[in-house]
């Protein structure tokens, strides 16, 4: 699996778009862009993951730039409950195979 | 329906013994895989069980053992604890079915090894 790089640490004001990057310059054709987070004390929770086009959720967009070598996470209205570190991953998207996490990006939503 | 749930939540051995956790997956989910989250990390994948074999292996040693059974319900064993165990152990479910395109973690089993 391609491996990604993440800033470590972001802060946001409650309310406003969170906006996470991600790169992922040796990402392969087959390979899509997962984002989990994890929440203190909790798993990791599944957000979102895409191919080549935008993808939109419940809980959050992701922007996959056109060569697919970055893409960004977009929380478009962080509340407290936000506050959790964020991981971006790459991987086939077929039966059987591991998740590899980084580091990933600790986000603390501000009030 | 049920989510991932793990038994038991927190855990104290000592080094050299052996220590057994549990994983009920997801009502529907027939592959369980298992990662170990030291302090400060991101979770690392140990294997992945599959019809009752294991099915992928990560950077983990041979005293990493694990069963699935009929109910698509899992086990970790680690024998001969050492210090460097102590860390947060996940377990995550997905279906084959729907490709493995989410897996669902449970809230982990935290080991402490003195």
């Amino acid at each position: 699996d391609a491996k990604t790089t993440q800033p470590t640490s972001m802060d946001c004001a409650e309310g406003r778009a969170a906006n996470l990057p991600c790169n992922h310059s040796t990402i392969s054709g087959n390979e899509y862009v997962y984002w989990y987070r994890q929440i203190h004390s909790q798993g990791p929770q599944y957000i979102i993951h895409g191919l080549k086009n935008n993808e939109t959720n419940e809980m959050a967009s992701l922007i996959i730039t056109e060569d697919r070598k970055s893409s960004t996470l977009i929380l478009p209205h962080a509340t407290l409950r936000d506050t959790a570190v964020y991981y971006c991953i790459v991987r086939v998207s077929n039966a059987g195979n591991m998740l590899t996490f980084g580091g990933g990006t600790r986000l603390m939503v501000k009030p | 329906e049920t989510g991932v749930t793990q038994s038991p939540t927190h855990l104290i051995k000592t080094r050299g013994q052996q220590v057994t956790l549990r994983c009920s997956s997801q009502s529907g989910h027939n592959t369980v895989s298992w990662y170990q989250q030291a302090l400060g990390q991101g979770p690392q994948f140990i294997f992945q069980y599959y019809r009752e074999e294991e099915n992928g292996r990560g950077n983990f040693p041979p005293r990493f053992s694990g069963l699935q059974f009929p109910n698509y319900s899992s086990e970790l064993n680690v024998n001969a604890l050492e210090l460097d165990d102590s860390a947060l152990y996940l377990c995550a479910s997905s279906s084959r079915i729907a490709g493995d395109n989410e897996q669902f973690f449970g809230p982990g089993t935290r080991l402490t090894v003195l």
